[in-house]
């Protein structure tokens, strides 16, 4: 139980091109989803954390405009690098987790997106 | 404010021999404690969880987890380690402000034949 897809695993554009990437939560209702990126050999940086049906709350440093996140339903989550440029790519990984709010509940992971802009 | 620390970007282990990996943590809050695996270009799975029952977590393939109050850590081990368990290690903590994760900064495991 508790699995997340993410797709595309992998993706390769050139700059100035938006890219969306899909969470979705396929045996459990995620009422929070969370994204992070990962730089090579580095921990995750969370970038944002999102409810079904409101806005997500970004982290500090971290452009709304540029990273724009919608949750429109309790499966299903995504992520679109507007305009990217090279310094975008990166390793991107989200993750739900049911019962939001509840400190204790695990976040399930998915596989994560590779964003390579050239 | 959370904050994670694990002692060690890298640790190399004979096949069979114990898998000791450091982790302590900053909370202001009473902390939920996660670790996590993650393998080569993929996400993390869950290894184990500490939720204020008992100090001592058993999780998947063998891992285990210990949570010290007094010394604010949260070591994970396994006594015998497997060339499959070559990968990333993630600890993270968690507390009050819903269950939004601070994470460590990893550590590698390497197994030796």
């Amino acid at each position: 139980g508790a699995v997340v897809s993410q797709h595309p695993s992998r993706v390769i554009c050139k700059s100035g091109t938006s890219v969306k990437i899909e969470c979705r939560s396929l045996d459990f209702q995620a009422t929070t989803m969370f994204w992070y990126r990962q730089f090579p050999k580095q921990s995750l940086m969370l970038m944002a954390t999102s409810n079904e049906g409101s806005k997500a709350t970004y982290e500090q440093g971290v452009e709304k405009d540029k990273f724009l996140i919608n949750h429109a339903s309790l499966t299903l989550s995504t992520l679109t690098v507007t305009s990217a440029h090279p310094e975008d790519s990166s390793f991107y990984i989200c993750s739900a987790s049911s019962e939001g709010g509840g400190s204790n509940q695990p976040q399930h992971f998915g596989d994560g997106t590779r964003l390579s802009i050239l | 404010a959370q904050s994670v620390t694990q002692l060690g970007s890298h640790v190399s282990v004979s096949e069979g021999a114990l898998v000791l990996l450091r982790c302590n943590y900053s909370s202001s809050v009473p902390p939920y404690l996660f670790w996590y695996v993650q393998y080569p270009n993929q996400g993390l799975q869950l290894l184990l969880k500490y939720t204020s029952a008992a100090t001592l977590v058993k999780g998947i393939n063998g891992f285990e987890a210990e949570f010290k109050k007094s010394e604010t850590s949260f070591h994970l081990t396994k006594p015998s380690a497997h060339m499959s368990d070559a990968a990333e290690y993630f600890c993270a903590v968690s507390g009050a402000a819903g269950n939004k994760l601070t994470f460590g900064g990893g550590t590698r495991v390497l197994v030796k034949p």
